[in-house]
């Protein structure tokens, strides 16, 4: 993987449900990936930065894993909410700083 | 308060002129950032100052030129705007270039070439 990949591109799901989606990055000269949520006209917002092989992190319904071995990350959402529709980003600092497309999320009533 | 803070949020020009879009930021940071989401919503770097001096270049063009009067703003100058410009150019900060450190965004400025 050369570039920080994000899938699926979007999703719909229903409000209850719990779902997730993948960060794929470059495993070679990885330093730290960073998870931001990002509303409709309102700017990015941090939700976790993670190094460490195995790490989890968790605030409320979100939490995400990192495996720097194979270069995926991980963002699970337990119990969507409408609240929670949005674009999440993923960033991994390698070499550089690079950001992942985005997934794009809506939480259906 | 609005911790990054650019302006204007919304700029119409038209081709050739000169434009500069503005930014701050009260949380004390030493870097900050230019970023440009491109035409597949992707947002890629473009410059990178910290504590004043320029550590990032991304290739851009030389019509678009950073300055940072102090550690607290980083203003974008772009001359010579062209069709391509268009887009959304978020100003964002850290507290420094380590990659551990959380990058907080501006709201956009929607820049539009006519």
């Amino acid at each position: 993987i050369l570039n920080v990949e994000q899938s699926p591109q979007s999703l719909h799901v229903q409000e209850g449900d719990s779902t997730n989606f993948t960060c794929s990055f470059p495993s070679s000269n990885f330093y730290a990936l960073h998870w931001y949520r990002w509303e409709t006209a309102k700017s990015p917002e941090a939700l976790f930065v993670m190094t460490l092989n195995g790490d989890e992190k968790k605030k409320g319904r979100i939490s995400a894993t990192l495996n720097t071995k194979e270069g995926y990350s991980y963002l699970y959402i337990k119990g969507s909410q409408p609240e929670d529709s949005a674009t999440y980003l993923c960033a991994s600092h390698g070499q550089n700083f690079v950001f992942g497309p985005g997934t794009r999320l809506s939480v259906l009533p | 308060d609005t911790a990054v803070s650019q302006t204007p949020k919304y700029l119409v020009t038209q081709m050739g002129n000169d434009k500069s879009i503005k930014c701050e930021q009260n949380l004390g940071h030493d870097t900050m950032y230019w970023y440009k989401q491109d035409s597949k919503k992707f947002l890629k770097i473009m410059f990178s100052y910290n504590n004043k001096e320029l550590i990032i270049n991304e290739t851009v063009p030389n019509r678009f030129s950073p300055k940072s009067p102090d550690k607290a703003h980083l203003n974008l100058h772009i001359n010579s705007l062209e069709l391509g410009d268009s887009a959304v150019y978020f100003c964002a900060s850290s507290q420094d270039n380590h990659p551990l450190n959380t990058i907080y965004f501006g709201e956009g400025s929607w820049l539009t070439v006519v």
